[in-house]
């Protein structure tokens, strides 16, 4: 089946570490994104791509990292610079790159601090 | 910059009630505006999609309208099962995506 797979389901970071959130699609799409989703708060979009070997900042783009080395995967490193990193992860991707607009979403990454 | 609010929070009813949530969004130059389902520790799922110049859009028991000069969309979604229970969440795209808080819902069978 096509679709998106996020993991791990559960991510435990310690003080001063970064780690790396995977992402991967199989639905041949372009554009990829990256959300993070607070209670209480809409999806904040942290990096999206919308080709290979490009990617572009969100609007909470500060102590996250990303890389598009292949249309399949857009990982997501959050590194010891976010300091408050706890919250549901969402990666989520679309065919047409220039819509801006997310089509599926994968089943997300929840990230706690140990 | 664009805010979307969904009001209320939270939401029970008992099941075979009609539902009616609200969104409300600031910036009225939009090109669509998306309705999402969210199942506790889930991506979310497309529901509905209203183009700007749609006025509204059904799929079964769910139906939205889009009143873009007044900055509202509603969801109704009809005669309510527990399988309904979920947080629902709009969203708008003028240049990208702009998601509110969304509204949790129970259906009490």
């Amino acid at each position: 089946d096509g679709g998106i797979t996020q993991s791990p389901k559960y991510l435990f970071r310690k003080e001063g570490q970064n780690v790396t959130l995977s992402c991967e699609q199989n639905l041949n799409h372009d554009a990829m994104y990256w959300y993070r989703q607070d209670p209480g708060q809409g999806l904040r979009l942290i990096y999206y791509s919308q080709i290979v070997n490009d990617f572009q900042k969100g609007d909470i783009a500060e102590g996250y990292s990303v890389s598009r080395e292949k249309k399949e995967s857009f990982p997501l490193t959050v590194t010891s610079a976010q300091k408050n990193p706890t919250a549901f992860y969402l990666c989520a991707s679309s065919m047409d790159r220039y819509s801006n607009q997310p089509q599926h979403f994968g089943d997300g990454t929840r990230l706690s601090i140990l | 910059k664009q805010e979307v609010t969904q009001i209320p929070a939270a939401l029970s009813v008992p099941e075979g009630e009609n539902l009616v949530l609200n969104c409300s969004f600031t910036d009225s130059a939009i090109y669509n505006l998306q309705w999402f389902r969210q199942d506790p520790g889930k991506g979310l799922t497309s529901l509905l999609l209203i183009q700007s110049s749609q006025r509204e859009q059904t799929s079964g028991r769910l139906n939205a309208s889009l009143d873009k000069s007044s900055g509202r969309s509603t969801l109704y979604i009809a005669a309510s099962q527990p399988g309904d229970s979920a947080t629902y969440l709009c969203a708008v795209s003028d240049y990208k995506l702009s998601f509110g808080a969304g509204t949790t819902v129970t259906v009490r069978a």
